[in-house]
């Protein structure tokens, strides 16, 4: 039979383009944040992570902000390139305790045109 | 950098078998999960694991799965009795023991089809 999935965001960026991926998570009490990367038939990849006690985090050509109030998170990729082509996860937890549980977002497929 | 293995890449099983996923996770990291993703939907948290117990589970993981750590370094998923929906890509990952730094590693994962 057919399969249903999510209808997944797309982003297309001409390369060398900065890229906003944006991100809304849903509980006020996470106070962690990640961003995977996940190329086809892959696992998720680390990106870069935040936590509630900030607003910004820079890595090399990317940059996270949080925005607690309204509960947004964002990836910043500067200068995109081809190997960026993949979906972006944002991904939220509660720290507290020792195993901590990730509840991914959806995704966004970034595209990167020549 | 190390890295979570998976086995098998891919595994094609009739509906109501039993299948065993297996993960090596980073040597010398506590902390070991399963995550599931359905074709074209969302990662979801089926287990964690710490000190040979089940630390967390979800609503997904019922009496069909199991988690087992047999030996020092594997740690395996079992699905008893195999039905459609179970058809996914299944992702371990494991982690440090709590840290400011530590962050979750997922594996390549393992195609899983029922037939």
């Amino acid at each position: 039979g057919e399969s249903v999935g999510l209808h997944l965001p797309t982003l297309s960026v001409q390369e060398g383009d900065n890229s906003i991926i944006n991100c809304a998570y849903s509980n006020s009490a996470s106070d962690y944040f990640i961003w995977y990367k996940q190329e086809s038939g892959k696992g998720p990849q680390f990106i870069i992570d935040i936590r509630s006690n900030m607003d910004k985090r820079q890595g090399q050509r990317v940059t996270v902000l949080l925005n607690k109030t309204v509960k947004h998170l964002s990836l910043q990729i500067a200068a995109t390139q081809p190997g960026d082509s993949a979906v972006y996860f944002c991904a939220e937890a509660i720290s507290s305790g020792s195993a901590r549980q990730l509840t991914f977002g959806s995704g966004t497929q970034l595209t990167v045109l020549p | 950098e190390p890295e979570v293995t998976q086995t098998p890449s891919h595994q094609v099983t009739q509906m109501g078998q039993e299948v065993i996923l297996r993960c090596v996770p980073i040597s010398n990291h506590l902390y070991f999960y399963w995550y599931r993703q359905i074709l074209g939907q969302k990662v979801e948290f089926l287990v964690s694991f710490y000190n040979n117990e089940i630390s967390e589970k979800s609503e997904i993981f019922d009496d069909q799965f199991s988690v087992e750590r047999p030996d020092g370094s594997n740690f395996t998923l079992k699905i008893r009795s195999t039905k459609l929906e179970d058809s996914a890509m299944y992702f371990c990952a494991s982690s440090d023991p709590p840290n400011p730094d530590r962050r979750e590693y997922f594996g390549p994962g393992t195609r899983l089809l029922v037939l």
